[in-house]
Order: C-alpha cells, then structure tokens, then sequence
C-alpha cells in the first residue's frame, strides 16, 4: 500500500512534443506528491509538487494533473527541449511531524531529440 | 544558493570492511534522511533523522547502518560490515521545518567489491 506505480518506464519525444508521465499510488493518507527531476550523476531535485486539494498545477512548462478519485497525477512537459532529457520520478508522502519520508516511483528516462 | 552537500562522491571498499558516508545539510535545517538508489532502479528511504534521534527507518536499514549527527554541521550514514548489495548511490536531504520541499545532495556512489 506504501507504493507508487510509475509509468511509462522510459520515453522518446520529439522537441516540442508534449510526454506525459503517469503515477497512481494506493494509500489514501498520501497528501503531497512532488516530481523530481534527475541528470545523471546528480541528486533528484523537485521540480513541482501538488496537494490533493486541487486539481492541477502549473509551473511554467511543467504541468501537474490531479485525479484524487482515481488517485492518480501525471507530470506534462509542455513545448518539451533537449535539455529536458533527464530522469523523472513522481513521489507521494504522508505529512506527519518529524518524519516526512518520501515514497519514490520508479522513475521514468526521458529522451527529448530535436 | 544553499545546497546539501555529500563527501566523498566514490567509495570503493571491500566486502566487510566499514564505511562512513557524510553529508553536510542545509544549516537552518531541522530534518534528515539518508536514500539509496540501486543503479538503474528508484530512490528508496533508507532512515529520517530529527532533534538528534531516528524517527522512521525501513526494512533496509538493518543493524548494519548507523546514522550521527556529530556536531551541528555534519551528518554521516556508517555501513559497519559491507555486502556486495550495499553497492549504491547513497543521497542525503534535508527539510526545513514548515517546509515541502526536501533538498538532496549530489550523492555518494557506493562500491562494494
């Protein structure tokens, strides 16, 4: 009930293509679900991040879809370049004070050619 | 701009033999964990660290590891007896208190030959 499926587990889009990445998790108390961005030999860093009280979320080319229902979000990468080419991981996470781990999915390698 | 940051960024070692993985976290800080990621495979919690004591740990962190924090900077992951499977990326983050946002460092690649 901890995990977080992601899909697809890698992608090819052309420049100024839309990808879109999927992740539905099970448990219900998950209530902040960032998406981190990974260049290879470097840390995930958050790229944007969503609560459950709204339904999408935009942030510059980055686009967060919500579906608490269905409990499921996708990140889309709008206007897609080269240098978006990286590995993204979606993430979930109970709020609970002095310890908020984060449950990865499994992470998805996106390749932008121009 | 403040980052986490990890040292040394390779460690090779040999089957058994301790290691102590440091990182040094963002300073008005107040959370800490230590991720591992297996080449090719997702990041997965390893322990959550805050007011000096361990809050959460997983499956994964068995008796082997440790965390410290020894002075109010540093904060180390010790693997006492390392196995073939500790061979990882290791990432610290931190979290600052009223915050989402958990910042990773750069990562230890751990070696275990």
């Amino acid at each position: 009930q901890q995990q977080v499926k992601q899909s697809p587990q890698s992608l090819i889009v052309q420049k100024g293509g839309i990808p879109i990445i999927n992740c539905a998790y099970e448990n219900t108390a998950f209530d902040y679900f960032p998406w981190y961005q990974q260049f290879p030999g470097k840390g995930p860093a958050l790229l944007i991040a969503i609560r459950p009280d709204v339904s999408e979320k935009k942030e510059g080319r980055f686009t967060i879809s919500f579906n608490k229902s269905a409990k499921q979000f996708s990140l889309h990468i709008m206007d897609s370049q080269p240098g978006d080419s990286a590995t993204y991981f979606c993430a979930a996470r109970k709020s609970n004070f002095g310890n908020e781990k984060l449950t990865f999915g499994t992470g998805t390698r996106l390749t932008i050619i121009p | 701009e403040p980052e986490v940051t990890q040292t040394p960024s390779h460690q090779v070692t040999q089957m058994g033999q301790e290691v102590i993985l440091r990182c040094v976290p963002i300073s008005n800080h107040l959370y800490f964990y230590w991720y591992r990621q297996i080449l090719g495979q997702k990041v997965e919690f390893l322990v959550s660290f805050y007011n000096n004591e361990i809050s959460e740990k997983s499956e994964i962190f068995d008796d082997q590891f440790s965390v410290e924090r020894p002075d109010g900077s540093n904060f180390t992951l010790k693997i006492r007896s390392t196995k073939l499977e500790d061979s990882a990326m290791y990432f610290c983050a931190s979290l600052e208190s009223n915050s989402d946002e958990q910042f990773f460092g750069p990562g230890t690649r751990l070696t275990v030959l």
